[in-house]
């Protein structure tokens, strides 16, 4: 079946304690993407990868990293999590079409709370 | 910067009615655009889609209708049904893809 998976669904950590989520596809898509979404504001990009080794930020990349060594994972890590950075994220995929970002497939999300 | 919007943030409407969630958007450069349905608890699914080149595309009981001079999107859903409660996003691609705040849809039964 083809899927974005994440890991972990559900998530509560502590200010400052180093944290990855991770996120894979599985079908060979070359972009992939990470999103939070907050309660009014819809889901906001946080950092996009157009294929392996090539990444860029989005519109809210303050307090996160990400990597893309293989083409099929894609992990968000949170060097020193602050409670701001509570929320639902999503993991996407796609396959670009004539240059252009296409249909995103999306991941079932991550709740993370920052106490 | 360029932003992507919605008119109304919910929208209620009987079972058996039509609905239409609008959204606006900025980037007059904007060439491909997506709504996506977000059931509870669940990420973004695909609904429909539309290029800047067209005016209208219809799904199954799904529509998109896109007015460039305008700057205006909007599905509309036929014969809504209670399975149709969701937040709805629309969303504009360039060389990115940005979402709208979505609207939620209510069903009444």
């Amino acid at each position: 079946e083809a899927q974005v998976t994440q890991n972990p669904r559900y998530l509560i950590t502590v200010t400052g304690k180093k944290l990855t989520v991770t996120c894979s596809q599985n079908m060979n898509h070359e972009y992939m993407s990470w999103y939070r979404q907050d309660p009014g504001l819809g889901l906001r990009q946080i950092y996009y990868s157009m294929n392996v080794e090539v990444t860029d930020k989005g519109d809210v990349p303050e307090g996160y990293k990400v990597s893309r060594k293989e083409k099929r994972n894609f992990p968000l890590i949170l060097e020193s999590p602050s409670p701001n950075q509570t929320s639902l994220y999503f993991c996407a995929s796609s396959s670009p079409f004539g240059g252009y970002v296409n249909e995103q497939f999306f991941g079932p999300g991550t709740r993370l709370t920052v106490l | 910067g360029e932003s992507v919007g919605l008119h109304l943030p919910t929208l209620s409407v009987q079972e058996g009615d039509n609905s239409i969630i609008n959204c606006a958007y900025s980037n007059s450069a904007s060439d491909y655009f997506i709504w996506y349905k977000q059931e509870s608890g669940k990420g973004p699914q695909f609904i429909i889609d539309i290029r800047s080149n067209m005016d209208k595309r219809q799904g199954q009981r799904v529509t998109v209708l896109l007015n460039k001079t305008v700057k205006h999107l909007s599905l509309q859903i036929a014969a809504t049904q209670p399975g149709d409660s969701a937040v709805y996003f629309c969303a504009e691609t360039l060389n990115d893809m940005r979402f709208g705040a979505g609207t939620r849809l209510t069903v009444k039964p």
